[in-house]
């Protein structure tokens, strides 16, 4: 299995939900990512996971919640959000950091 | 970290070579030279990544001169599929994964 899934594929919240994102790889890497992406922009690293340890946290407001309950899955949580989050959510896995990345397909964010 | 420049677009047409050239011109030592491609609401993929020299996949050419300065993607004989966002990247083999940036990206558009 060489796939990133991501689920769900869209994904439209108010301001005052509580929803989670979710990712799941089984190709034995060890580490993850989330990223964020706007419309025409390139995709902005927010988490990296590495051996199930939080490394990065790239100043994101702390309306967004990681998390990695093992080394195949990988959460991203949601509260409170405002609506300039609406965005494309990747999540990305490697062997170690320092490989190349797979990307899931992204969920479409909405934040009414 | 080493800023990269890249055309904001590029066309072309079908059967076709595509060079599309990336400026970093205070990569260091320890940088490598990464290259993904992303088609519209998909996660990037990545392509091809080197040091310095020419390396050569089933897909992609990457030309890295003497300097590193700057880096060349060839893409040979392109189809309408190829139409997509590439992103040129550049980081540390080592902690690359820790501090992933995704350049502005240069759309090609192949024409028929």
């Amino acid at each position: 299995d060489t796939e990133v899934t991501q689920t769900p594929k869209h994904l439209v919240m108010g301001m005052t939900n509580k929803k989670s994102l979710k990712c799941e790889q089984h190709m034995g890497h060890r580490a993850m990512y989330w990223y964020k992406q706007k419309a025409k922009k390139p995709p902005e690293l927010m988490f990296v996971y590495s051996y199930e340890k939080l490394s990065i946290n790239e100043s994101v407001p702390s309306r967004f919640s990681p998390e990695c309950p093992n080394s195949s899955l990988l959460n991203l949580h949601l509260h409170a959000l405002q609506p300039e989050d609406s965005a494309l959510y990747l999540c990305a896995s490697s062997q170690e950091p320092v490989n190349e990345q797979f990307f899931g397909p992204g969920t479409r964010l909405t934040v009414l | 970290l080493a800023k990269t420049t890249q055309p904001i677009s590029m066309d072309s047409y079908e059967g076709q070579e595509v060079n599309i050239t990336c400026s970093h011109n205070n990569i260091a030592t320890n940088d490598y030279i990464t290259w993904y491609q992303q088609f519209p609401s998909q996660g990037p993929r990545f392509i091809i990544q080197g040091y310095k020299t020419k390396v050569t996949n089933e897909v992609a050419s990457l030309f890295i001169p003497a300097d590193r300065k700057s880096s060349t993607l060839s893409l040979p004989r392109v189809s309408l599929s190829d139409t997509a966002v590439y992103y040129c990247l550049v980081g540390d083999i080592l902690t690359g994964g820790f501090k992933t940036i995704f350049g502005a990206g240069t759309r090609l558009f192949v024409k028929a």
